[in-house]
C-alpha cells in the first residue's frame, strides 16, 4: 500500500541545520515532495525531486533521495526562527496521481 | 494575482447537519482537489474535480460529495456530519499537469467543528 512515515518533531538552534527525514512505499512514485504549514495556514510547496534524481538543491533547502531504502530527507542551511513550521513529505501515488502525505514533522527552532 | 481562497474560514455544526464548504482555484489553474486534515496529522485526499468531473477519489463516504462549476472553483458537500469530521478541509488548485505530478497551491482552509 501506499504510506509516508515521519518523525513528529525536531528542535534545533537559530543558524544549525536542520534535518527532517521521511520513508515511504510506493517505489513507482515519480516525484517527492516537501510542503510547509505555518500555524493556521494551509500548505505551501516548498521543493520537489523527480524520482531519478539523487539530490536538488535550492538556496538553504538541499532534497536527498535513496530510492534503494525509499528515504527522502529534506536539509534546511542555517535555520531561522522564521523556518518553524510544520513540514510534510508527500508521494503523488503513479496509480492515481494522488498526493499522499506524512503525520507532518514539527520544527521548532530556538533563538 | 489571487491565490486559492476557500470560504468559510471557520464553521461550526451539529451532528447530522450538513454543510458546504467553497473553493476559488488560483488564476489559470482548472484542477481542484481537496483535503481533510484533521488534528496532529497529514491531510488526506478526499478526491480531485477536473472538466466538472470527479477524475479521483480517496478513501471517503459517499456522504462527501462535490462539485466543479464551469469557472473552476468548486464545492465540497459533507451530510450527516458526525463529530469525526471535525477538521482543516484544505482545497488545492493545480493546471491539469499539475493535478498528476502534485505541484498543488493550496488554500488556507476551512475549519469545520462539529459538535
Amino acid at each position: 500500500g501506499e504510506d509516508v512515515e515521519q518523525s513528529l518533531f525536531l528542535s534545533v538552534r537559530e543558524g544549525d541545520s536542520s534535518v527532517i527525514n521521511c520513508t515511504y512505499t510506493d517505489s513507482s512514485s515519480t516525484y517527492l515532495y516537501w510542503y510547509k504549514q505555518e500555524p493556521g495556514a494551509g500548505l505551501q510547496l516548498l521543493t520537489y525531486i523527480f524520482s531519478n534524481m539523487d539530490m536538488k538543491q535550492d538556496q538553504r533547502l538541499t532534497v536527498l533521495l535513496n530510492k534503494k531504502d525509499k528515504h527522502l530527507s529534506l536539509r534546511i542551511a542555517d535555520t531561522q526562527t522564521g523556518d518553524s513550521a510544520i513540514y510534510f513529505c508527500a508521494e503523488i501515488s503513479s496509480n492515481t496521481g494522488k498526493l499522499i502525505f506524512g503525520q507532518g514533522t514539527t520544527l521548532q527552532v530556538k533563538p | 494575482d489571487a491565490g486559492v481562497t476557500q470560504s468559510p474560514t471557520h464553521l461550526i455544526k451539529t451532528r447530522g447537519q450538513q454543510v458546504t464548504l467553497r473553493c476559488s482555484p488560483k488564476s489559470g489553474h482548472d484542477t481542484v482537489s481537496w483535503y481533510q486534515q484533521a488534528l496532529g496529522q497529514g491531510p488526506q485526499f478526499i478526491f480531485q474535480y477536473y472538466e466538472e468531473e470527479e477524475r479521483q477519489r480517496g478513501n471517503f463516504p459517499d456522504r462527501f460529495s462535490g462539485h466543479q462549476f464551469p469557472n473552476y472553483s468548486s464545492e465540497l458537500n459533507v451530510n450527516a456530519l458526525l463529530l469525526g469530521d471535525s477538521a482543516l478541509y484544505l482545497c488545492a488548485s493545480s493546471t491539469e499537469t499539475g493535478g498528476w505530478t502534485g505541484e498543488l497551491f493550496f488554500g488556507e482552509g476551512s475549519r469545520l467543528t462539529v459538535l
